[in-house]
């Protein structure tokens, strides 16, 4: 059975500064996703990452997966009060014809304060 | 954003009674998924289909049933709603299983409550 484990599950932190969020997983996998979602909405695509050491960046978010390690992270550079949401990662299990079954973490729930 | 959309958006029902959630999309991509929420187990797959009729368990399956008539819809039903399946149910859409774009977008969500 595939598990999913993020850390931590609640981030507070200042404007201004870095913070990385971790995923482990039990499985290998060949895919990961990173997911946000704001309070009462819908999940938000944000990355997804292919191989070993692959690294995605989009604004102050970047992400990493070490598949020989089963981590991925994400990491914020200079927080923002727009970054506060909840994050989460997700593996895939599947896929040839049967399509990709997630397994999601229980999710990052940041708060960047100012 | 992807063409999909939900309905019900909110639902409020009483245990014992039969529910249908139905995802609807419009980018005639073959894979569908439904996902529940809940606190602290993040989200968790009900049941998938990777085809018109060609549906599968996920991890929580018992309880509900999937089907896919045509290509754009896909309906959840409780066969008989109890109050732990009161949740946040998620509609989600992958156009292959191609590393490259099998990136899977989330429909807006149905909030169920089962009194």
């Amino acid at each position: 059975e595939l598990k999913v484990e993020q850390n931590p599950l609640f981030l507070s932190m200042q404007e201004g500064k870095n913070y990385t969020i971790y995923c482990n997983y039990s499985t290998t996998s060949d895919r990961l996703y990173w997911y946000r979602q704001d309070p009462g909405k819908s999940l938000e695509s944000l990355f997804v990452l292919l191989s070993n050491g692959a690294v995605k960046q989009e604004g102050r978010l970047m992400a990493s997966l070490d598949t020989k390690a089963r981590l991925s992270t994400l990491h914020i550079t200079a927080a923002v009060h727009d970054l506060s949401a909840t994050y989460f990662c997700a593996v895939a299990l599947g896929g040839k014809t049967s399509g990709s079954r997630l397994t999601f973490g229980e999710g990052t729930q940041l708060t960047v304060n100012p | 954003d992807a063409g999909i959309t939900q309905s019900p958006r909110h639902k409020v029902t009483e245990t014992g009674t039969p529910v249908t959630l139905r995802c609807h999309q419009t980018e005639n991509h073959r894979y569908m998924y439904w996902y529940r929420q809940d606190p602290g187990h993040g989200l968790r797959l009900i049941h998938y289909s990777y085809g018109v009729k060609d549906t599968d368990k996920g991890e929580v399956s018992d309880g509900y049933s999937v089907s896919r008539s045509k290509t754009e819809d896909f309906l959840l039903t409780l066969e008989s709603a109890t109050s732990s399946q009161t949740s946040v149910y998620f509609c989600a859409i992958s156009e292959s299983v191609l590393p490259t774009t099998d990136t899977q977008y989330f429909g807006p969500g149905t909030r169920l409550t089962v009194l």
